[in-house]
């Protein structure tokens, strides 16, 4: 079964807005993941939190952590049309080695 | 280099037929697993290897599925008597690390349709 919940479900934004997605999750942690998925291709890892870091960036994202809250923000600035896509949160690093990914938010980033 | 490679990338059975699945990780990669996405979700968890060694198992849904990696470099994922509620994409990622707790590097995914 599947770590937790992500909101928006869905998110349709346009381009130079930004865009924040919402994780939550149910047991301890290592470490958390968020992944990029186009359709019809294969996950992108984007960047990687772990359970001791409570912000990370890496270009134009922004990644928040809470384990008190059991809770991670994904934050992408200045959106793009290639930004399209459906992402993932993933909690990893205390089921050996396994990811255990949430239901994903669709973004739509219109030009 | 290359990435994670899987074939076919599509496939489609008549229910009660035989499937192979295959993965190349990417060299020199030490775990490898398989992952089931349904449509509209995301990934599950499947099963693990590090080197030829399946250490977790825990996600396959039945016993008709199979998984194998003998040599510890390619993988293959046999599912027998396939099932309607079978299809999915199938994912398949690799990672350097001997306990992975950095990123995961996935395959395109074979589309499995059971009709």
């Amino acid at each position: 079964s599947q770590q937790g919940e992500e909101d928006p479900q869905a998110l349709s934004i346009q381009e130079g807005e930004n865009a924040t997605m919402n994780c939550s999750y149910k047991t301890s942690i290592n470490n958390l993941q968020w992944y990029r998925q186009n359709s019809g291709r294969g996950l992108v890892h984007l960047i990687l939190i772990r359970s001791n870091e409570r912000e990370k960036h890496s270009g134009r994202l922004r990644v928040t952590l809470d384990t008190s809250k059991k809770s991670s923000s994904l934050l992408i600035t200045a959106s793009r049309a290639a930004d399209t896509a459906s992402y993932f949160c993933a909690t990893g690093g205390n089921q050996g080695g396994k990811l255990i990914f949430g239901q994903g938010t669709e973004l739509s980033v219109k030009p | 280099g290359a990435g994670v490679s899987q074939s076919p990338r599509y496939k489609v059975a008549k229910r009660g037929q035989d499937v192979a699945l295959r993965c190349d990780p990417i060299s020199g990669h030490v775990s490898l697993f398989w992952y089931q996405q349904a449509l509209g979700q995301g990934p599950e968890f499947l099963t693990y290897f590090q080197n030829e060694a399946q250490l977790d198992k825990s996600g396959l849904p039945s016993d008709r599925f199979f998984a194998e990696r003998p040599e510890g470099s390619v993988s293959t994922l046999k599912i027998q008597r396939t099932q309607q509620e079978d299809s999915a994409v199938y994912l398949c990622a690799s990672s350097p690390d001997r306990v992975p707790y950095n990123e995961q590097f996935f395959g395109p995914g074979t589309r499995l349709t059971v009709l």
